[in-house]
C-alpha cells in the first residue's frame, strides 16, 4: 500500500536550519506531486510548498519563499524539505502529503522544535 | 491569503447528521471546485475524506459528503459515530499554486 514514512523529531536552535525527509513506498514516485503542510501546536494546517516527483520543479507558498527548499531524490524515492533562519514561530509538525485530488496519504509527521 | 473560515466547535448525538461550514471567498472556494475535507484524530496525521468538493477516496465511506455553494463549502456526516470525533479541516486551492486550509472544526459526539 502506499506509505510515507519521515525522519525523526528535531531540536533546533533560533537562527539554525533544519533537514528532513520523507520516504515514499507503494506507487511510482516519479508520477506524483508531493506536498509539505505543516501544523504549529493547536493551529490550523499550513501549505509549505511542494515538488513533482517527475521534473523536480517547485511550488512555495509566498509566506516560505526564500527559507524553504524542497528537493528529491528519484532513485530513494525520498523527497526533502530544508527551512533555513528557523524562530520559534517554526516549532511544528511538518507532514508530507501525496498530491492525488486532495492530500493522500499524509506521513506521519516530524516534529520540529525550536527553543534556545 | 487569509484562512477559510469554518466554526470552532460542533456537536451531536450517535446517529444524528452535523454539517461543518467552510467559508472563503471568490478567490478561493467560490473559484475552483478543488475543495477537500480531512479528518484528524488527536495526535494523528490528517485523512482525507472528500476531494474535489463531493468526490470519496477509496475507502471512506458515504456518510460524509461535500457540496458547495458559491464561497462556502459543507461537509456533512450523517450516522454520527463515536469515532467521528475528531478535528475537521476543510482545504480549497485559491489559484497562483497556493493551498489554504480551514481554521478547523473540533466535531464531539455526545
Amino acid at each position: 500500500q502506499v506509505q510515507l514514512v519521515q525522519s525523526g523529531a528535531e531540536v533546533k536552535k533560533p537562527g539554525a536550519s533544519v533537514k528532513f525527509s520523507c520516504k515514499a513506498s507503494g506507487y511510482t514516485f516519479i508520477t506524483f506531486v508531493m506536498h509539505w503542510v505543516r501544523q504549529a501546536p493547536g493551529q490550523r494546517l499550513e501549505w509549505v510548498g511542494c515538488i513533482s516527483g517527475g521534473n523536480g520543479d517547485t511550488k512555495y507558498s509566498q509566506k516560505f519563499q526564500g527559507r524553504v527548499t524542497i528537493t528529491r531524490d528519484t532513485c530513494a524515492c525520498t523527497v526533502y524539505m530544508a527551512l533555513s533562519s528557523l524562530t520559534s514561530d517554526d516549532t511544528a509538525v511538518y507532514y508530507c502529503a501525496r498530491g492525488q485530488g486532495g492530500f493522500d496519504p499524509w506521513g506521519q509527521g516530524t516534529l520540529v522544535t525550536v527553543s534556545s | 491569503q487569509s484562512a477559510l473560515t469554518q466554526p470552532r466547535s460542533v456537536s451531536g448525538s450517535p446517529g444524528q447528521s452535523v454539517t461543518i461550514s467552510c467559508s472563503g471567498t471568490s478567490s478561493d472556494v467560490g473559484a475552483y471546485s478543488y475543495v477537500s475535507w480531512y479528518q484528524q484524530h488527536p495526535d494523528k496525521a490528517p485523512k482525507l475524506i472528500i476531494y474535489d468538493v463531493n468526490k470519496w477516496p477509496s475507502g471512506v465511506p458515504d456518510r460524509f459528503s461535500g457540496s458547495k455553494s458559491g464561497n462556502t463549502a459543507s461537509l456533512t456526516i450523517s450516522g454520527l459515530q463515536a469515532d467521528d470525533e475528531a478535528d475537521y479541516f476543510c482545504c480549497s486551492y485559491a489559484g497562483s499554486y497556493t493551498v489554504i486550509f480551514g481554521g478547523g472544526t473540533k466535531l464531539t459526539v455526545l
